[in-house]
């Protein structure tokens, strides 16, 4: 199974900051099948991202992801005070579908 | 809006049966031709495990280091589909997403999750 790695684990950063998240692939994802969530306490994850650089539906253009191979790269470009919680990263290009151990997004 | 919305017991005893259902509103999973409809779940303070998917035709996807204990139903008529994993012990303590899934694999959305936990 593919294993992804995510960096950092934690991300002090304040409001209007840019946020650089990485999900590093233990193989190369096929076809850029990567999504990136966001989960917020108590709550289910939500899509952010899919086939790596896609927005979802009413996702902000503050978000963005890029990559390709086994690496790829969330980026949040001005920081709001929603956007602090952990976000995680998924690949669909083999089974089974698995995801990163997530990237925790806190207020410095 | 597509909602999804999971329910059944909040304890289950070890060595017993973890039975789930996910009731689906909004589309059909029969009609819905282009989604697959799964469950993955999440260990107190840990990252997230997906679990298997079905597709309307019954095609069942799980797993493997899960596979020999999960079995993942649809039932058409009432819009629904359900999750049972036997031989549960504390490890499987966790809250359990049912999510509908995009053809290429990804989850959205998700149900707001039920906490199972396995306890004597």
């Amino acid at each position: 199974e593919i294993v992804l790695t995510q960096s950092p684990a934690t991300l002090s950063l304040s409001p209007g900051e840019r946020a650089t998240l990485s999900c590093g692939a233990s193989q190369s994802v096929s076809s850029s099948f990567l999504a990136w969530y966001q989960q917020k306490p108590g709550l289910a994850p939500r899509l952010l991202i899919y086939d790596a650089s896609s927005r979802a539906t009413d996702i902000p253009d503050r978000f963005s992801g890029s990559g390709s191979g086994t690496d790829f790269t969330l980026t949040i470009s001005r920081l709001e005070p929603e956007d602090f919680a952990v976000y995680y990263c998924q690949q669909y290009g083999s089974s089974p579908w698995t995801f990163g151990q997530g990237t925790k997004v806190q207020i410095k | 809006q597509v909602q999804l919305r999971e329910s059944g017991p909040g304890l289950v005893k070890p060595s017993g049966t973890l039975s789930l259902t996910c009731e689906v509103s909004g589309v059909s999973i029969t009609t819905s031709s282009r989604n697959w409809w799964g469950w993955v779940r999440q260990a107190p303070g840990k990252g997230l495990e997906w679990i298997g998917e079905i597709y309307h035709s019954g095609s069942t996807h799980y797993n493997p280091s899960l596979k020999s204990r999960v079995t993942i139903s649809v039932d058409k008529p009432k819009n629904q589909f359900s999750l049972r994993l036997s031989s549960v012990t504390a490890a499987d303590t966790a809250v359990y997403y049912c999510v509908r899934t995009s053809v290429t694999r990804w989850f959205d959305p998700w149900g707001p999750g039920t906490l199972v936990a396995v306890s004597s």
